[in-house]
């Protein structure tokens, strides 16, 4: 199975703060990657898909970037409502393979 | 609005059987490739299976072949999952979610609330 090592797996920052999230996979994936958002209690949420293509509704501070092995994740400016727990899915293999998750905490 | 409610979770014995349901609403149930996704408490996610339009092509993670089994009533927009054998580290919230495939690559765009399954004696 391919492996996705996201890293960070937590991070403190500030409101207004960039931050970057990254999973590397074990072997190439071309594009098929996906970025979700989850809050404590609550379902995950698409935020970006096929590495870089922002889902409808999702803000512009939230962009992706990568293809082949090495994948980012980027809010430009962080929100209040950012602070969440990130993972990344690989969806071009199966089984189907998230990366461990970056919880990202107010500093 | 796309809806995806789940059902069937609760307590159960080691090696003992539950059935989980999603009920899909909002969309044309038929048109989409369905999944199971779960998280154990206080970790994080992992995919477990995926369901065909058409039921004709099934995969799952390796540590449930041969336990469970998905699979969809097209005619009830229901996904279903068939859990037998259950383990202690079966324990998890089961999510349902719509894979949606464009341009060479898919995603899980709509999740639902979940629903928690506990293997315990």
């Amino acid at each position: 199975a391919i492996q996705m090592t996201q890293s960070p797996s937590s991070l403190s920052a500030s409101v207004g703060d960039r931050v970057t999230i990254t999973c590397r996979a074990s072997q190439g994936i071309r594009n098929d990657l996906g970025w979700y958002q989850q809050t404590p209690g609550k379902a995950p949420k698409l935020l970006i898909y096929g590495a870089s293509t922002l889902q409808s509704g999702v803000p512009s501070r939230f962009i992706g970037s990568g293809s082949g092995t090495d994948f980012t994740l980027t809010i430009s400016s962080l929100q209040l409502e950012d602070f969440a727990t990130y993972y990344c899915l690989q969806d071009e293999y199966y089984p189907y393979t998230f990366g461990q998750g970056t919880k990202l905490e107010i500093k | 609005e796309v809806h995806l409610v789940e059902s069937g979770g609760g307590l159960v014995q080691p090696g003992g059987s539950l059935r989980l349901s999603c009920a899909a609403s909002g969309f044309i149930f038929s048109n989409y490739w369905m999944s199971w996704v779960r998280q154990a408490p206080g970790k994080g996610l992992e995919w477990v299976a995926n369901i065909k339009e058409d039921g004709s092509e099934k995969y799952y993670v390796d540590s449930v072949k041969g336990r469970f089994t998905i699979s969809r009533d097209n005619a009830e927009n229901s996904l279903y999952f068939q859990m037998n054998s259950l383990r202690v580290e079966d324990t998890a919230i089961y999510y349902c979610a719509r894979k949606l495939a464009v341009a060479g690559t898919s995603y899980f765009d709509s999740w639902g609330q979940g629903t928690l399954v506990t293997v315990s004696s």
